[in-house]
């Protein structure tokens, strides 16, 4: 089993919608969340750390359940722009800087 | 200018040859990476250094050396290439504060093929 686990997309929305990524982890070591954004042949770029209590920025919102080692992403009115792989990543504790990559689910949004 | 340098950009090569990869940064931090991304698997780590001088080997470290003889510095060797080694390459940066939950910053990465 992958330590860290995503939705194996791709997903196809129009301009607009809302689309939800979903992520589980499965060290309960995990201390740190975050989303990285890849475009097509790119570098990542973080997009967003993910804290206990959920977090927003704009249309982007985050939440994390530590029960269930489960993380999720939503984003609301989607733009073309959005269009890239969205990255799970975790760090576990006591290993340092080491981040733990999910393997990216792929978003394309539509006119 | 870019905060994590990599290069070179793109490098075609024969099963066999001697390749460096260079990687350095302006940001200050301690803390440096070297990954490899390959299509379906995401990125793994293949070494780590926490300062100058410190190496810790990642998941995947067979085939590959790193040298860390400066803060900004960090390159990546593949002493004798083949072509499973074909990848995408990412070097990247984070603080070295705290408990290690920090982001990471990543350089545009290295295409490297080995024919």
């Amino acid at each position: 089993r992958k330590e860290v686990e995503q939705d194996p997309g791709p997903f196809n929305v129009p301009e607009g919608a809302t689309v939800a990524f979903n992520c589980t982890y499965s060290n309960s070591a995990s201390q740190s969340f975050f989303w990285y954004r890849q475009d097509c042949r790119k570098e990542p770029k973080l997009l967003m750390s993910v804290y206990s209590s959920g977090n927003e920025d704009g249309r982007f919102t985050a939440q994390l359940n530590r029960a269930s080692q489960y993380i999720s992403l939503l984003i609301r009115d989607s733009k073309l722009s959005d269009s890239a792989t969205y990255l799970c990543v975790v760090n576990v504790r006591n290993q340092g800087g080491k981040l733990i990559f999910g393997q990216g689910t792929e978003l394309s949004v539509k006119p | 200018d870019a905060d994590v340098t990599q290069t070179p950009r793109n490098r075609i090569t024969k099963t066999g040859k001697r390749i460096m990869l260079e990687c350095s940064q302006t940001k200050g931090h301690d803390r440096m990476y070297w990954y490899r991304q390959d299509p379906g698997l995401g990125l793994r780590l293949i070494y780590y250094s926490f300062d100058v001088k410190d190496i810790n080997k990642g998941e995947i470290s067979d085939g590959y050396s790193v040298s860390r003889q400066a803060q900004a510095k960090f390159s990546l060797s593949l002493e004798s290439a083949i072509p499973n080694q074909t990848a995408l390459y990412f070097c990247a940066t984070s603080e070295g504060r705290g408990n290690g939950n920090q982001p990471q910053h990543f350089g545009d990465g290295t295409r490297l093929s080995i024919l």
